[in-house]
């Protein structure tokens, strides 16, 4: 099947560990995302990749790293968690040019720190 | 940077009601806006899309209005059902000077429940 695809889809830690979400896409693709979704369903753009190259860096902790090993791959690493990154995080990929248009979407990871 | 509103935040209506989700955006821009359905426990999916050049686009049951000169675009669902009780995203492309930068902005997203 051709899809964004995210492990694991539950995650559950404690606090001051580090942790990674793996997202692959096997859609083509050039630019990936990776957004948090809070209690509240607001999705927020955590980072955006394309071609491995980062183009999107939004204002969060330089706690999260992500890393693109090439372009099918989105990695998202988290250190020395906290209670407040407990969330829904989605990766999610789209067509060129840089699309602002047809994301696909993966499952979700829900992390909760505890 | 391009701000979404979306209303409301949840609404609740009785299968064959025809639900509307209204969404305004600030910067005008030029590529597609999308609707957004999600399922609990699934990711957000792609439902519909509108060009800004265009007033209305229908896709089955959905249908976008979109009103260029107010910067306010709405999502209609013609004889709901129960199956279509999701949560609904609006979202707004990057504005003309957002440079290199093309991610979407999302609206803050509507709770729909139909009732069977």
């Amino acid at each position: 099947d051709t899809a964004v695809s995210q492990t694991p889809k539950y995650l559950v830690t404690q606090m001051g560990n580090d942790k990674s979400i793996k997202c692959e896409q096997n859609l083509g693709h050039d630019t990936m995302y990776w957004y948090k979704q809070d209690s509240k369903k607001f999705l927020k753009i955590m980072f955006s990749y394309n071609n491995k190259e980062l183009i999107i860096n939004e204002t969060v902790p330089n706690r999260f790293s992500p890393k693109s090993p090439d372009k099918a791959h989105l990695n998202l690493h988290i250190n020395s968690l906290e209670l407040g990154d407990s969330a829904v995080y989605f990766c999610a990929s789209s067509p060129p040019p840089q699309g602002a248009y047809g994301y696909t979407f993966g499952s979700g990871t829900r992390l909760t720190v505890v | 940077q391009q701000q979404v509103k979306q209303s409301p935040q949840s609404l609740i209506v009785q299968k064959g009601g025809i639900p509307i989700i209204n969404c305004a955006y600030e910067n005008t821009a030029f590529d597609y806006f999308p609707w957004y359905q999600q399922f609990p426990g699934k990711g957000p999916a792609l439902l519909i899309a509108i060009r800004p050049d265009v007033s209305e686009k229908k896709e089955g049951r959905f249908t976008i209005s979109f009103n260029k000169s107010a910067k306010q675009f709405s999502l209609h669902i013609m004889d709901s059902q129960p199956g279509d009780s999701a949560t609904y995203f609006c979202a707004a492309p990057p504005s003309y000077s957002s440079g290199s930068a093309r991610q979407l902005t999302f609206g803050s997203g509507t709770q729909l429940t139909v009732l069977p």
